[in-house]
Protein backbone atom coordinates (compact mmCIF):
# COMPACT_ATOMS: atom_id res chain seq x y z
CA UNK A 1 0.00 0.00 0.00
CA UNK A 2 1.09 3.53 -0.79
CA UNK A 3 1.76 5.77 2.24
CA UNK A 4 3.42 9.72 2.78
CA UNK A 5 5.14 10.64 5.80
CA UNK A 6 5.77 14.41 6.33
CA UNK A 7 8.81 14.47 8.61
CA UNK A 8 7.66 17.85 10.68
CA UNK A 9 4.37 18.49 12.25
CA UNK A 10 5.50 22.51 12.30
CA UNK A 11 7.92 24.46 10.47
CA UNK A 12 8.81 27.98 11.21
CA UNK A 13 10.66 30.16 9.20
CA UNK A 14 12.03 34.41 8.66
CA UNK A 15 10.21 35.67 5.84
CA UNK A 16 12.71 35.92 3.21
CA UNK A 17 14.68 32.74 4.00
CA UNK A 18 14.29 29.23 1.94
CA UNK A 19 11.57 26.87 3.05
CA UNK A 20 12.07 23.38 2.79
CA UNK A 21 9.10 20.97 3.92
CA UNK A 22 10.11 17.35 3.95
CA UNK A 23 7.97 14.45 2.53
CA UNK A 24 9.00 10.78 2.38
CA UNK A 25 7.04 8.10 0.60
CA UNK A 26 6.23 4.28 0.79
CA UNK A 27 4.91 2.59 -2.46
CA UNK A 28 5.69 -0.95 -4.73
CA UNK A 29 5.38 1.39 -7.89
CA UNK A 30 6.26 4.36 -9.26
CA UNK A 31 4.18 6.63 -7.46
CA UNK A 32 1.96 9.70 -8.75
CA UNK A 33 3.19 12.23 -5.96
CA UNK A 34 1.40 15.68 -5.21
CA UNK A 35 1.54 19.02 -2.22
CA UNK A 36 -1.04 20.77 -1.53
CA UNK A 37 -1.33 23.36 0.65
CA UNK A 38 -4.55 24.55 2.49
CA UNK A 39 -5.29 27.81 4.29
CA UNK A 40 -7.53 28.28 6.73
CA UNK A 41 -11.37 27.94 6.21
CA UNK A 42 -10.47 27.38 2.53
CA UNK A 43 -10.06 24.28 0.25
CA UNK A 44 -6.63 22.51 -0.60
CA UNK A 45 -5.13 23.87 -3.61
CA UNK A 46 -2.67 21.45 -5.90
CA UNK A 47 1.09 23.12 -6.00
CA UNK A 48 2.85 20.74 -7.91
CA UNK A 49 2.49 17.43 -9.25
CA UNK A 50 5.27 14.85 -10.25
CA UNK A 51 4.03 12.09 -12.81
CA UNK A 52 7.07 10.08 -13.87
CA UNK A 53 8.22 13.17 -16.34
CA UNK A 54 11.12 15.48 -14.80
CA UNK A 55 12.14 15.02 -11.63
CA UNK A 56 12.68 18.31 -10.39
CA UNK A 57 9.05 19.56 -10.59
CA UNK A 58 8.23 23.63 -10.72
CA UNK A 59 4.66 24.14 -9.09
CA UNK A 60 2.68 27.61 -8.27
CA UNK A 61 4.23 30.94 -5.97
CA UNK A 62 7.63 29.54 -6.80
CA UNK A 63 6.99 26.08 -4.81
CA UNK A 64 8.96 23.15 -6.48
CA UNK A 65 10.02 19.70 -5.40
CA UNK A 66 12.19 17.15 -6.40
CA UNK A 67 11.58 13.26 -6.95
CA UNK A 68 14.53 11.16 -5.40
CA UNK A 69 13.88 7.35 -5.57
CA UNK A 70 17.11 6.42 -4.20
CA UNK A 71 15.77 8.23 -0.96
CA UNK A 72 11.60 7.63 -1.50
CA UNK A 73 11.64 11.50 -1.02
CA UNK A 74 9.62 14.24 -2.30
CA UNK A 75 10.77 17.20 0.07
CA UNK A 76 9.04 21.23 -1.06
CA UNK A 77 11.27 24.02 -1.61
CA UNK A 78 10.71 27.71 -1.98
CA UNK A 79 14.02 30.06 -2.30
CA UNK A 80 12.72 33.00 0.12
CA UNK A 81 9.64 32.61 2.28
CA UNK A 82 6.38 34.94 2.06
CA UNK A 83 4.26 36.01 4.80
CA UNK A 84 1.41 34.59 2.52
CA UNK A 85 2.70 31.20 2.68
CA UNK A 86 1.69 30.62 6.48
CA UNK A 87 -0.40 27.83 5.92
CA UNK A 88 -0.85 24.02 6.01
CA UNK A 89 0.74 21.33 2.96
CA UNK A 90 0.22 18.54 2.71
CA UNK A 91 2.35 15.54 0.88
CA UNK A 92 -0.05 12.75 -1.05
CA UNK A 93 0.34 9.59 -2.97
CA UNK A 94 -2.29 8.15 -5.63
CA UNK A 95 -3.05 4.48 -6.77
CA UNK A 96 -4.37 3.82 -9.96
CA UNK A 97 -7.51 5.34 -9.86
CA UNK A 98 -6.54 8.40 -8.71
CA UNK A 99 -7.44 7.70 -4.62
CA UNK A 100 -5.26 10.44 -2.85
CA UNK A 101 -3.52 9.23 0.25
CA UNK A 102 -2.46 12.15 2.11
CA UNK A 103 0.77 12.64 4.96
CA UNK A 104 -0.19 13.94 8.39
CA UNK A 105 0.36 17.82 7.34
CA UNK A 106 3.18 20.29 7.95
CA UNK A 107 2.27 23.87 9.61
CA UNK A 108 4.39 27.00 7.64
CA UNK A 109 4.98 29.66 10.30
CA UNK A 110 6.36 32.70 8.36
CA UNK A 111 8.16 35.24 10.99
CA UNK A 112 8.24 39.04 9.64
CA UNK B 1 -14.91 28.66 -13.48
CA UNK B 2 -16.96 28.19 -10.70
CA UNK B 3 -15.37 25.51 -8.11
CA UNK B 4 -16.28 23.28 -5.87
CA UNK B 5 -19.88 24.10 -3.59
CA UNK B 6 -20.16 23.00 0.31
CA UNK B 7 -22.79 23.51 2.42
CA UNK B 8 -23.36 24.17 5.40
CA UNK B 9 -20.00 25.54 6.19
CA UNK B 10 -20.74 24.81 9.76
CA UNK B 11 -23.01 22.71 11.94
CA UNK B 12 -22.97 21.84 15.23
CA UNK B 13 -25.09 18.87 16.44
CA UNK B 14 -25.66 16.76 19.64
CA UNK B 15 -24.14 12.91 19.32
CA UNK B 16 -26.90 10.21 17.99
CA UNK B 17 -28.34 13.14 15.54
CA UNK B 18 -28.24 12.49 12.15
CA UNK B 19 -26.61 15.47 9.65
CA UNK B 20 -26.14 16.07 5.94
CA UNK B 21 -23.72 17.63 3.59
CA UNK B 22 -24.31 18.96 0.32
CA UNK B 23 -21.73 19.17 -2.50
CA UNK B 24 -21.90 20.53 -6.21
CA UNK B 25 -19.08 19.82 -7.92
CA UNK B 26 -17.41 21.33 -10.83
CA UNK B 27 -19.55 21.56 -14.05
CA UNK B 28 -18.39 18.70 -16.14
CA UNK B 29 -16.29 16.57 -13.56
CA UNK B 30 -17.21 13.01 -13.78
CA UNK B 31 -15.10 12.11 -10.46
CA UNK B 32 -16.54 13.18 -6.60
CA UNK B 33 -14.57 12.13 -3.59
CA UNK B 34 -15.44 12.95 -0.06
CA UNK B 35 -12.68 13.03 2.39
CA UNK B 36 -12.90 13.30 6.59
CA UNK B 37 -10.26 15.46 7.95
CA UNK B 38 -10.02 15.37 11.56
CA UNK B 39 -8.26 18.80 12.96
CA UNK B 40 -4.67 17.63 13.23
CA UNK B 41 -4.30 15.69 10.59
CA UNK B 42 -4.58 14.66 6.98
CA UNK B 43 -7.62 13.82 4.92
CA UNK B 44 -8.96 10.88 4.25
CA UNK B 45 -10.90 9.42 1.57
CA UNK B 46 -14.61 8.22 2.66
CA UNK B 47 -15.70 7.63 -1.01
CA UNK B 48 -15.25 8.29 -4.39
CA UNK B 49 -18.02 8.61 -7.35
CA UNK B 50 -17.57 8.18 -10.91
CA UNK B 51 -20.83 9.64 -12.28
CA UNK B 52 -23.11 8.13 -10.04
CA UNK B 53 -21.55 4.94 -8.95
CA UNK B 54 -19.45 4.26 -6.09
CA UNK B 55 -15.65 3.24 -7.13
CA UNK B 56 -14.52 2.67 -3.75
CA UNK B 57 -15.86 3.07 -0.32
CA UNK B 58 -13.58 0.90 2.04
CA UNK B 59 -13.19 3.59 4.19
CA UNK B 60 -16.43 4.81 4.45
CA UNK B 61 -18.50 3.35 7.94
CA UNK B 62 -21.22 2.23 6.86
CA UNK B 63 -23.09 0.99 9.68
CA UNK B 64 -23.67 5.00 10.36
CA UNK B 65 -22.29 7.25 7.09
CA UNK B 66 -23.55 6.85 4.02
CA UNK B 67 -23.39 8.96 0.42
CA UNK B 68 -25.07 9.18 -2.99
CA UNK B 69 -24.83 11.09 -6.29
CA UNK B 70 -27.97 9.80 -7.60
CA UNK B 71 -27.65 11.76 -11.36
CA UNK B 72 -24.27 11.98 -11.19
CA UNK B 73 -24.15 14.94 -10.13
CA UNK B 74 -24.33 16.93 -6.68
CA UNK B 75 -23.53 14.85 -4.11
CA UNK B 76 -24.99 14.55 0.04
CA UNK B 77 -23.10 12.84 2.61
CA UNK B 78 -24.80 11.67 5.81
CA UNK B 79 -24.43 10.61 9.22
CA UNK B 80 -26.68 8.74 11.21
CA UNK B 81 -26.01 9.14 14.14
CA UNK B 82 -23.36 10.76 14.68
CA UNK B 83 -20.48 9.77 17.47
CA UNK B 84 -17.85 12.43 19.06
CA UNK B 85 -15.44 11.20 16.77
CA UNK B 86 -17.14 12.17 13.73
CA UNK B 87 -16.46 15.66 14.41
CA UNK B 88 -13.99 16.88 11.55
CA UNK B 89 -14.09 18.99 8.40
CA UNK B 90 -15.69 17.29 5.64
CA UNK B 91 -14.10 18.01 1.93
CA UNK B 92 -15.68 17.19 -0.99
CA UNK B 93 -13.38 17.32 -4.49
CA UNK B 94 -14.26 16.61 -8.02
CA UNK B 95 -11.66 15.81 -10.81
CA UNK B 96 -12.50 15.46 -14.57
CA UNK B 97 -11.36 11.95 -14.72
CA UNK B 98 -10.48 9.06 -12.34
CA UNK B 99 -7.20 8.44 -13.79
CA UNK B 100 -4.20 10.80 -12.89
CA UNK B 101 -6.66 14.17 -12.88
CA UNK B 102 -6.16 16.95 -10.77
CA UNK B 103 -8.76 17.18 -7.85
CA UNK B 104 -10.32 20.18 -6.83
CA UNK B 105 -11.51 20.70 -3.34
CA UNK B 106 -14.36 22.63 -2.08
CA UNK B 107 -13.92 24.85 1.34
CA UNK B 108 -15.20 21.70 3.54
CA UNK B 109 -17.85 21.65 6.49
CA UNK B 110 -16.70 22.08 9.84
CA UNK B 111 -18.92 19.63 11.88
CA UNK B 112 -18.71 19.35 15.78
CA UNK B 113 -20.31 16.55 17.47
CA UNK B 114 -21.15 17.42 21.44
Amino acid sequence: AQSVTQLDSHVSVSEGTPVLLRCNYSSSYSPSLFWYVQHPNKGLQLLLKYTSAATLVKGINGFEAEFKKSETSFHLTKPSAHMSDAAEYFCATDNAGNMLTFGGGTRLMVKP
Amino acid sequence: EAGVAQSPRYKIIEKRQSVAFWCNPISGHATLYWYQQILGQGPKLLIQFQNNGVVDDSQLPKDRFSAERLKGVDSTLKIQPAKLEDSAVYLCASSLAAVLNEQFFGPGTRLTVL
